[in-house]
């Protein structure tokens, strides 16, 4: 069975900090990853997602993501951070056999970028 | 396009009422899914369809019916609400393998659904 943990709930960090949101998943078959964003009191966006090819994968709002697969990683990071960054970010897989009706969703990371 | 819409915005029910959610997408995309999303739990799969006429259980389906009788709308239904089912759901939509888009799922605005 396919699975998704998110390893910090909550990452306070301060305006032009850079930051890491670590991401581990664990399946028996190929694997889509994807970021999503949430902010408050809206739907998710997606942020970038890795289907094949490239292991690092660049989304929008400057962030970043490497597919580790020896790891069963696929950490999102980000320079420099803005206010505006402030939000939830959900890691999510999708598995190779391209159901995509079948998401499934790490538990969430609050991002909180102080002034 | 409007993407995917979600109405009602909020609601508020009664254990042991019944409800429809509804889910539009106006992309012609053949997936459609439906999540609930609890504190410190993310998003957990209700019920999924791969195309018209078809729908499958995702992993927590209990208390929820849905149908699929056209490409554009996936209502979910709560046949009698209990305050376990008080949550935010959001719909989705894909326009699954080998399109364009790859896997990007589309999400709508969400319900918040209050359970007395």
């Amino acid at each position: 069975a396919q699975s998704v943990t998110q390893l910090d709930s909550q990452v306070p960090v301060f305006e032009e900090a850079p930051v890491e949101l670590r991401c581990n998943y664990s399946s028996s078959v190929s694997v889509y990853l994807f970021w999503y964003v949430q902010y408050p009191n809206q739907g998710l966006q997606l942020l970038l997602k890795y289907l094949s090819g490239s292991t690092l994968v660049k989304g929008i709002n400057g962030f970043e993501a490497e597919f580790n697969k020896s790891q069963t990683s696929f950490h999102l990071r980000k320079p420099s951070v803005h206010i505006s960054d402030t939000a939830e970010y959900f890691c999510a897989v999708g598995h190779g056999s391209g159901n995509t009706g079948k998401l499934i969703f790490g538990q969430g990371t609050t991002l909180q970028v102080k002034p | 396009n409007a993407g995917v819409t979600q109405t009602p915005k909020f609601q508020v029910l009664k254990t042991g009422q019944s409800m429809t959610l509804q889910c539009a997408q106006d992309m012609n995309h053949e997936y459609m899914s439906w999540y609930r999303q609890d504190p410190g739990m993310g998003l957990r799969l209700i019920h999924y369809s791969v195309g018209a006429g078809i729908t499958d259980q995702g992993e927590v389906p209990n208390g929820y019916n849905v149908s699929r009788s056209t490409t554009e709308d996936f209502p979910l239904r709560l046949l009698s609400a209990a305050p376990s089912q008080t949550s935010v759901y959001f719909c989705a939509s894909s326009s699954g393998p080998g399109q364009g888009s790859g896997e990007t799922q589309y999400f709508g605005p969400g319900t918040r659904l209050l359970v007395l």
